[in-house]
């Protein structure tokens, strides 16, 4: 299956500064990229889709100027959790997909965020 | 919009047959998979469903029924490492094609 690699695995940040994940595809081009969030014991929630060069479409309920997603190239997403607070903590996983292989979606190993 | 059922939890011994199923509903369905989740880390895919009937893949097989909007993944042979949230997801075409989970089922396996 492709690879799909998402950076960083974990990170502690403070209240009220931004992080930033990044999700690379590394052997396909990505044209369009998902972003969920999971909490404990619980579903992927879908937060957002991106597709190359435009703007990420976000699902209802998911505020867009505190969740900025870039989709800039066919390789890289980065997700962005600006003013983080402690409820921000949770696991978030972006999956790869391409138009012509829309039967399997490819996911990065999830970044573990901790807000303190 | 989309929904997906699925049992919370299920639990079974070594070497035992297990089913798990999920109902669906969507608008641009575009085909039913199911995924693999141990804690902490990312879903695998374990299979695809598009067309009616059964896909087998080793201990894993899926299937699916439209009409229905039904599907289920059985597990044969269980082992100890299946012990793991399993979820089904359904493509939408209608929505970019993004990929919907259900709420997931627990699998204990038992020695």
């Amino acid at each position: 299956g492709a690879v799909v690699s998402q950076h960083p695995s974990r990170v502690i940040c403070k209240s009220g500064t931004s992080v930033k994940i990044e999700c690379r595809s590394l052997d396909f081009q990505a044209t369009t990229m998902f972003w969920y969030r999971q909490f404990p014991k619980q579903s992927l929630m879908l937060m957002a889709t991106s597709n190359e060069g435009s703007k990420a479409t976000y699902e209802q309920g998911v505020e867009k100027d505190k969740f900025l997603i870039n989709h800039a190239s066919l390789t890289l997403s980065t997700l962005t959790v600006t003013s983080a607070h402690p409820e921000d903590s949770s696991f978030y996983i972006c999956s790869a997909a391409n138009r012509a292989r829309f039967t399997e979606a490819f996911f990065g190993q999830g970044t573990r965020l901790t807000v303190v | 919009g989309q929904s997906l059922e699925q049992p919370s939890e299920v639990t079974a011994v070594e070497g035992a047959i297990v089913q798990i199923n999920c109902t669906y509903q969507t608008s641009g369905f575009y085909g039913l998979s199911w995924y693999q989740q141990h804690d902490g880390g990312a879903p695998t895919f374990l299979s695809y469903n598009a067309l009616d009937g059964l896909e087998e893949t080793g201990r894993f097989s899926s299937f699916l029924s439209r009409s229905d909007s039904y599907g289920y993944l059985l597990l044969q042979e269980l082992q100890m490492k299946d012990s793991a949230s399993y979820f089904c997801a359904v493509r939408d075409r209608d929505s970019s094609y993004k990929l919907i989970f259900g709420s997931g089922t627990r699998l204990l396996v038992r020695p």
